[in-house]
């Protein structure tokens, strides 16, 4: 069965601290992806990756920063989390898009600031 | 860049009967893919359906069914027979097939209510 685990359900951070959201996925594929999920604003797209150390930016990349050192692992960085980076944050993967296309999702993270 | 737009952003439904949810998008590409996801209370985001952009006939799985008008960019979702178990937030999702790297781009969504 296709899995992607992201490494916590919630969490609680201060406002300042430094937080990791880890994703792993164990598919092989090419591409990795964090969006956020807010009400009424649907999936917002981070930053994605379409190989190891490879990152782009997506729609609002700002306060957050990303690591791919290894092909399974995809870290989302909140180099200074602020109240206004509470959220779900939701981890993907995908093949390239010559084949399905369809990304496989992580059970979300719910990271409250504060 | 590519847009969708997901105008509804409720609708309800009686158990056993039909409901479709609106999706249109916008792109200047020919090769894409258009896909609907469910994400229940549980937050796991599932894969409803998968439409190619060059494939004239409208994907069906089950009890879903898609109506891809690809020249009016629209790209609706019909549950038949619907279930309590229908209940859930749909989120429709493009993606360019062009490109080796590219990011599904998401609608905001709507929330589907289930009736009994």
């Amino acid at each position: 069965d296709v899995k992607v685990t992201q490494s916590s359900r919630y969490l609680v951070k201060r406002t300042g601290e430094k937080v990791f959201l880890e994703c792993v996925q164990d598919m092989d594929h090419e591409n990795m992806f964090w969006y956020r999920q807010d009400p009424g604003l649907g999936l917002r797209l981070i930053y994605f990756s379409y190989d190891v150390k490879m990152k782009e930016k997506g729609d609002i990349p700002e306060g957050y920063s990303v690591s791919r050192e290894k092909k399974e692992r995809f870290s989302l960085i909140l180099e200074s989390a602020s109240t206004n980076q509470t959220s779900m944050y939701l981890c993907a993967s995908s093949r390239g898009t010559a084949t399905s296309g369809e990304a496989f999702f992580g059970q979300g993270t719910r990271l409250t600031v504060v | 860049a590519q847009t969708v737009t997901q105008s509804q952003p409720e609708m309800s439904v009686q158990e056993a009967e039909t409901v479709t949810l609106s999706c249109t998008y916008d792109t200047s590409e020919s090769d894409y893919y258009l896909f609907w996801y469910k994400q229940p209370p549980s937050r796991q985001m599932i894969l409803v359906i998968r439409q190619e952009a060059y494939k004239q006939q409208n994907a069906t799985e089950n009890r879903f069914s898609v109506n891809f008008q690809k020249a009016a960019k629209s790209f609706s979702l019909k549950i038949s027979d619907s279930q309590l178990g229908d209940a859930a937030m749909y989120f429709c999702a493009y993606r360019s097939r062009n490109q080796a790297g590219t990011a599904l781009i998401f609608g905001k969504g709507t929330t589907l209510s289930v009736s009994s």
